[in-house]
């Protein structure tokens, strides 16, 4: 399967923790995004990287998170001294450079913090 | 600040009922329109999508959408579901400003009564 992949799928954590999640887009995708997704809800855009440059980033990123995409390839967020309130699904999508703006979701990741 | 709104939360239909899932989103400039899908255990999928042109879009699995500007809306329908269509869906909107910012409704959870 070449589809977009995320890890770990299950994530439980305590307050105060630092956590990491990790995303694997569609290789020949240069586009990637994250986004929050909360019971009842639709995502919620984070942030959107072109190629390794992060592009834009939401108010709702506070500066416990942080994302990279150092090579342009795979990408990973940390949520640093985490709090019950970060607990939803992550999800990650990428989309091609053809102008397609099609994006191809991830299964997510799903954060719990106890 | 752009939004999204979906119309109905919940929908219960019979099988071979026509459906028609509401969409209207707030932003004065040219947008991108989506409606992604979630089957049960599934990710997130594109249904359809409308960037120009004609305003009345087909997607997969016999879905389509019309686009009305002056009602800032793009309704999603399907003149006969089936079981299968059983399924979360999303309308979004990403501004067309040369960003990627996708904007996404709450979301539609469809229940199709065999």
């Amino acid at each position: 399967d070449t589809g977009v992949s995320q890890n770990p799928r299950h994530k439980i954590t305590k307050r105060g923790q630092n956590v990491t999640f990790r995303c694997d887009p569609i290789s020949e995708h240069n586009r990637l995004y994250w986004y929050r997704q909360t019971l009842g809800q639709g995502p919620e855009f984070l942030t959107y990287f072109q190629n390794e440059a992060q592009l834009e980033k939401s108010r709702l990123l506070s500066d416990r998170f942080s994302a990279e995409r150092p090579k342009g390839s795979f990408s990973t967020l940390e949520i640093q001294r985490t709090e019950q309130g970060d607990s939803a699904m992550y999800l990650c999508a990428s989309s091609s450079r053809t102008g397609d703006y099609e994006q191809y979701f991830g299964p997510g990741t799903r954060l719990t913090v106890t | 600040a752009q939004s999204v709104s979906q119309h109905n939360h919940h929908v219960i239909l019979s099988e071979a009922a026509s459906l028609e899932l509401g969409c209207n989103y707030s932003y004065g400039g040219t947008v991108n329109l989506f409606w992604y899908v979630q089957y049960p255990g599934q990710h997130l999928q594109l249904l359809l999508k409308y960037f120009s042109g004609d305003p009345l879009v087909k997607g997969i699995k016999g879905f389509e959408a019309e686009f009305i500007k002056s009602k800032f809306s793009f309704n999603l329908r399907k003149p006969s579901v089936q079981w299968s269509d059983t399924a979360e869906y999303f309308c979004a909107v990403s501004p067309n400003t040369g960003g990627f910012k996708t904007i996404f409704g709450a979301g539609t959870r469809l229940f199709v009564k065999a």
